[in-house]
This record gives C-alpha cells, structure tokens and sequence, in this order.
C-alpha cells in the first residue's frame, strides 16, 4: 500500500521560496500522477498543479503559472514543489496526492500535509 | 479555470439524506466522466469518497453514492450519521488537463 511522507514544517521571510518533498513507497511511483494540493487556514482546497512522471513535465493551474515548479525524481520516488516570491497568503498546509490513474482525474492517497507559513 | 460552485453549507439530521451539489462548465464537469468527491474532517487529510462520477473506492460506506446530469455532479449521503459532519469538496478534470475543485461544502448533523 503506497504512503506519501512530506517534509516538515517552514517558515519563510516573505519574496523568499520554499521547497516541500513528497516520498513515495510501497508502490511503483511512475504510474501515478502526483498532484500538490494547498489549503489556507479556514480556507478550501486549492488544486495548485502536479507531475506525471513518466513524461517529467508539470502541469499548474493557471494561478499559479510562473510561480511553482513541479518535479518528479524516480529514482527515489520523489516528488518536489517549489513556490516562489511567497507572501503572506501563501500561508497554508501543503499537501502531495496521489491521483488514482496516469492523469490528474482525482486523488486517492494523501501525504500528511506541511505547513508553511510566510511571516516577516 | 474557475472554481466548481458548491454550497456552502447544508444540514440533515441523523437517519436523513442529504446531497451536496457541484457545478462546473461543459470544459469539466460536463465533458469528463473524472468527477471526484472527498471527505474532510476538521485538521485532516481530504479522503477520497467517490471517483469517476459513481465509484467507491474500497472501504467507503455505501451511504455515500455520486451521480452527474450535464454540468452538475451530486454526492448523496444517506443513513446520515454524526462522524458524517465534515467538509466535503468535489473535484473535475479539465479541457485544459488539470484539476479543479470546488469551493466546499459543510457538512452539519443536527
């Protein structure tokens, strides 16, 4: 049964960038989407891109264009998330999945999440 | 890519049913059989509920079922239960290959 392990905790000054990992085990990481979920406190979920692995290229939602980058490293069965130019809404829990099928058609698996928070 | 419209909140008392509606446009919702709906409880992980429209995924109650007519995909609850009370949020794939969720529904058990 696959499980996804996050990174811990960051505080960020604001304009500075954080980088949060996502392994992967007990499952092949290659036929699995991953996506990068970010929930801001008292705030819904937001869908801020991912990674299909086999192809290595990151697929973001349009909000996010230009500020993240999304990668994939298969020989450890990582997946990173980068965010850059944070401010202080970027203040939120982060979370990796696991889609259910080659695309991002819905996620099955979570990592248990990371909080970053962007204070001065 | 805007976000899919859900209520924000909705009630049942115990023994009820309930559903939660989600509605996009004809680039998600009603052009993709990918709708999914999670279940979140207050400083937990989203769990994943129903995919592709109608499917359970293993372990998960059969008092939760998912339907879609054109734009719109819906989550039924029945039997409503207290450990019901939650957030509940849908997701669709979109034209443009990504994801999109909506803005959440909570859940209150009377």
């Amino acid at each position: 049964q696959v499980q996804l392990v996050q990174s811990g905790a960051e505080v960020k000054k604001p304009g500075s960038s954080v980088k949060v990992s996502c392994k992967a085990s007990g499952d092949t990481f290659n036929n699995y989407a991953i996506s990068w979920v970010r929930q801001a406190p008292g705030q819904g979920l937001e869908w801020m891109g991912g990674i299909i692995p086999i192809f290595g290229t990151g697929k973001y939602a349009p909000k996010f264009q230009g500020r993240v980058t999304i990668i994939a490293d298969k020989s450890t069965s990582t997946a990173y998330m980068e965010l850059r130019s944070l401010r202080s809404e970027d203040t939120a829990v982060y979370y990796c999945a696991r889609n259910y099928n080659w695309n991002f058609f819905g996620m099955d698996v979570w990592g248990q999440g990371t909080t970053v928070t962007v204070s001065s | 890519q805007s976000a899919l419209t859900q209520p924000a909140s909705v009630s049942g008392s115990p023994g009820q049913s309930i559903t939660i509606s989600c509605t996009g446009t004809s680039s998600d919702v009603g052009d993709f059989n990918h709708v999914s709906w999670y279940q979140q409880h207050p400083g937990k992980a989203p769990k994943l509920i129903i995919y592709d429209v109608t499917d359970r995924p293993s372990g998960v109650s059969h008092r939760f079922s998912g339907s879609k007519s054109g734009n719109t995909a819906s989550l039924t609850i029945s039997g409503l239960q207290a450990e019901d009370e939650a957030d509940y949020y849908c997701t669709s794939f979109t034209s443009s290959s990504t994801l999109v969720f909506g803005g959440g529904t909570k859940l209150t058990v009377l």
